[in-house]
């Protein structure tokens, strides 16, 4: 596969540990918010959601957590594994149906 | 797989020519969506069709057009090419009532 190659901030986690991956959204009328996974070479991937009368939401080794005061949101992997590095983006829905995706980071996991 | 098909997936062209890019939904889904990822942008919306109608519109060129078909499938024309429209050109679609996008795995414009 081929890299993006994008300037992108990134995190490096070893295998097993959790990670938390940030994003600052600019929008506070958005009220439904989506992480997806874009590995190598491929298209962005739905990750998990989160509306925004919600805190959390937790998925399989997936959490997602919502600060509406302060318009952040995270991610959480838990016991990170090889597969999981790829880049992560937040998306935040502005009007009826337009996503607005934020820079992203690129997850590193080394053994 | 998405469901989501996008052609082709590689194209090299000179700058000042004009290409179409093409995309095919999921079976069902109404609407379709544009994306461009280059190098220092990230994922930028360009624009949105739902069965048939331009739905919302993004930071679009106006040498960028696309339009879809009554069978739903969509086009992204590129035109007057210059070497920075130079990206991966994600096509997505989503069901009504849904907020989820489903990417196609992009097409990757190199303009020379």
């Amino acid at each position: 596969g081929e890299s993006v190659g994008l300037h992108l901030p990134t995190l490096s986690v070893q295998e097993g540990d959790n990670s938390i991956i940030n994003c600052a959204y600019s929008n506070s009328a958005s009220d439904y918010f989506i992480w997806y996974k874009q590995e190598s070479g491929k298209g962005p991937q739905f990750i998990i959601d989160i509306r925004s009368n919600m805190d959390k939401r937790q998925g399989q080794r997936v959490t997602v957590l919502l600060n509406k005061t302060v318009k952040h949101l995270s991610l959480q992997i838990a016991a990170t594994q090889p597969g999981d590095s790829a880049v992560y983006f937040c998306a935040e829905k502005v009007g009826t149906d337009k996503l607005i995706f934020g820079t992203g980071t690129r997850l590193q996991v080394f053994p | 797989d998405s469901g989501v098909t996008q052609t082709p997936k590689h194209l090299i062209t000179a700058t000042g020519q004009r290409v179409t890019l093409r995309c095919s939904p999921r079976s069902g889904d109404l609407s379709v969506y544009w994306y461009q990822q280059s190098l220092d942008q990230g994922l930028q919306f360009l624009i949105q069709y739902y069965n048939g109608e331009e739905r919302a519109k993004g930071n679009i060129l106006e040498r960028f057009s696309a339009q879809q078909f009554p069978d739903l499938h969509s086009e992204l024309n590129l035109s007057s090419l210059e070497l920075g429209d130079s990206a991966l050109y994600f096509c997505a679609s989503s069901a009504e009532g849904t907020g989820e996008l489903f990417f196609g795995e992009g097409s990757r414009l190199t303009v020379l």
